[in-house]
């Protein structure tokens, strides 16, 4: 069963700081893995997904990068701002189009 | 992206009662739409996938006579919780499968449910 895991569980930093999230998953045998972004009792907002052939994707100040072997991937964030401040969300999902299997996401608090 | 929208965003109900969360696809026709559940500072769990047209397809553990599903048109599936009870208090969460795309899944705002 893929179990996916995502540390720290909560992380605050002073604005202006460069961060990584990371997210760790037990079968590297993945289809794509996806980046979501939830602000306090709010739906899920897709950030990035990378396909299981893709190494990273960009989009802004976000990069993630994904080592399916190791059976890792990171959330980069570059110059963190007090609007950055949700909880960030690690989902891999295994084919086509099965289901999506979270982690318990990673609570980041930007300060101004 | 899709835009999925869900009612009530909040709902409150006394123990025993039965509730109804709708779940729309605003702009395209989802032929699959997914109920997820999510428990304080806990992950996503998928409790069903509901297929337009025919019966939704339960998670292993999620009753399927306590948890409702209704996708009877390409923009509306519900959720109804019968007979709820505390333990069903949390952050219900719908999102559907795009058409033209196989890879995204797009999510409503959720909707919190508390049973007193």
């Amino acid at each position: 069963k893929q179990e996916v895991t995502q540390i720290p569980a909560a992380l605050s930093v002073p604005e202006g700081e460069n961060l990584v999230l990371n997210c760790s998953f037990t079968d590297s045998a993945i289809y794509n893995l996806q980046w979501f972004r939830q602000d306090p009792g709010k739906g899920l907002t897709s950030l990035l997904l990378i396909q299981s052939s893709q190494r990273e994707q960009t989009s802004g100040r976000l990069n993630a990068s994904l080592d399916k072997s190791s059976g890792r991937s990171t959330l980069y964030i570059a110059a963190s701002q007090p609007g950055d401040s949700a909880t960030y969300l690690c989902a891999v999902r295994l084919s086509g189009y099965s289901t999506l299997t979270f982690g318990k996401g990673t609570m980041l608090l930007v300060s101004p | 992206g899709a835009v999925v929208s869900q009612h009530p965003s909040w709902v409150i109900c006394k123990s025993g009662t039965s509730v109804k969360i709708e779940c729309r696809s605003l702009d395209f026709q989802a032929t699959t739409m997914f109920w997820y559940r999510q428990f304080p500072k806990q992950s996503l769990m998928l409790m069903a996938t509901s297929n337009e047209g025919s019966k939704a397809t339960y998670e292993q553990g999620v009753e399927k006579d306590k948890f409702l599903i209704n996708h009877a048109s390409l923009t509306l599936s519900t959720l109804t919780v019968t007979s709820a009870h505390p333990e069903d208090s949390s952050f219900y969460i719908c999102s559907v499968g795009a058409e033209f795309s196989t890879d995204t899944q797009y999510f409503g705002p959720g909707t919190r449910l508390t049973v007193l």
